[in-house]
Parts: C-alpha cells; sequence; structure tokens
C-alpha cells in the first residue's frame, strides 16, 4: 500500500514570494491533515479536512495561508506571502475515517521549507 | 486543548528496555491516549493507543495509570533503531492530535 505522498521534499523561497505544497493521501482516506513543524517542536495541526470539507481551521493563519481538498483526495497548502517565521517542515496526513476518538494517522515525509 | 508532559530526552542502553513516561494531568474522559515517534527525517509514525486498560502491540506496551493522568511508553528491547522524538498525544472526539515537544530517545551500542 503506498504511503502519503508530499511534494516538493525541499523548497526555498525569498520572503514575500508565494509557495504552493501538495499531497497525495492514502487511498481512500477520508480526512486529511496538515502540520507545520518548526525546528525543535512537535507538529501543529493546521487544518483536517474530512472528504473536501474543512472540520478545523482554527489554527491556519488565514491572512496568508490557504488550503484546498478538491474532489476530496489531493490537497494543496499555499503561503501567499511567505514570512521568514513560515520556515518549518509541512507535514501532510491522513487517516481512513472521519472524526472518531480512535483513528491512527499516517504521515508523508514532509516538505522542508526555508524562508530568506 | 489538553496538554501533555514529556522528558525532554531519555537515555538508554541498546537491548536494555525503556519506559518513557507521559504526564496528561487534564485528560478528559474521552480522549485517547496515543503515541507517535519521529525518526530524523521523517514524518511521524504511529506507535500505540489506549483508552482505559493496558495495550500492546508488536513495537510496543501502553501503561495506563487508573486516574487517567499519566501513561508510560515500554519499549522492551531498545534498538539502534528506535533512536527517535516520541510524542504521547491525546486524541479527542474530532481525531485532532495535540503534540507537545515530545522525548529524545537515544540509545547507545
Amino acid at each position: 500500500e503506498a504511503g502519503v505522498a508530499q511534494s516538493p521534499r525541499y523548497k526555498i523561497i525569498e520572503k514575500r514570494q508565494s509557495v504552493a505544497f501538495w499531497c497525495n493521501p492514502i487511498s481512500g482516506h477520508a480526512t486529511l491533515y496538515w502540520y507545520q513543524q518548526i525546528l525543535g517542536q512537535g507538529p501543529k495541526l493546521l487544518i483536517q479536512f474530512q472528504n473536501n470539507g474543512v472540520v478545523d481551521d482554527s489554527q491556519l493563519p488565514k491572512d496568508r495561508f490557504s488550503a484546498e481538498r478538491l474532489k476530496g483526495v489531493d490537497s494543496t497548502l499555499k503561503i501567499q506571502p511567505a514570512k521568514l517565521e513560515d520556515s518549518a517542515v509541512y507535514l501532510c496526513a491522513s487517516s481512513l475515517y472521519g472524526a472518531s476518538s480512535y483513528n491512527e494517522q499516517f504521515f508523508g515525509p514532509g516538505t522542508r521549507l526555508t524562508v530568506l | 486543548d489538553a496538554k501533555t508532559t514529556q522528558p525532554n530526552s531519555m537515555e538508554s542502553n541498546e537491548e536494555e528496555p525503556v519506559h518513557l513516561p507521559c504526564n496528561h494531568s487534564t485528560i478528559s474522559g474521552t480522549d485517547y491516549i496515543h503515541w507517535y515517534r519521529q525518526l530524523p527525517s521523517q514524518g511521524p509514525e504511529y506507535v500505540i493507543h489506549g483508552l482505559t486498560s493496558n495495550v500492546n502491540n508488536r513495537m510496543a506496551s501502553l501503561a495506563i495509570a487508573e486516574d487517567r493522568k499519566s501513561s508510560t511508553l515500554i519499549l522492551h528491547r531498545a534498538t539502534l533503531r528506535d533512536a527517535a522524538v516520541y510524542y504521547c498525544t491525546l486524541n479527542n472526539a474530532g481525531n485532532m492530535l495535540t503534540f507537545g515537544g515530545g522525548t529524545r530517545l537515544m540509545v547507545k551500542p
């Protein structure tokens, strides 16, 4: 079974530029998550989708971050414009079911973003 | 959000058992305790989870205190490949994980 795919793996941009990350979850997984992991910290949830609807985006900085999951399959996360503090690893995860107390999340390898 | 507290780092010798503690004193009755680990340059991977009873799987064991305010992840025989950051997280009814800083486990040969 293929895992969660993310691209690109690495991205370097100047501040105020735009950047987009792509995620393809495990086939059949209803729920998709985007996390931000700053160096030395645990991942922080940015947004959760169930199918193509947003379940929670309370920690997404909506003035510069946006995300979509068209057709309930793959997803893109965009930052426009980027700031220095956005330098982090952006992780995508998926889980088979929606909101339930037990539901293992499968993580992709992440995209490491460096903003100069 | 319910929070977890873990030691920043721990050290173990190869082939010996490792007990990784976690405090979650504000856990609610419906929160599951999940453990994930993150190897260098990889995304986190699921290790084990539990609600009230102790749990065993092929990777580890999870011991949960009777009052559920703490738990311990047990690796029965640490190997060099177990060197990673271990996260204790609480999974609420919305299936959203809140990660703390984790414990960096170092395994000495």
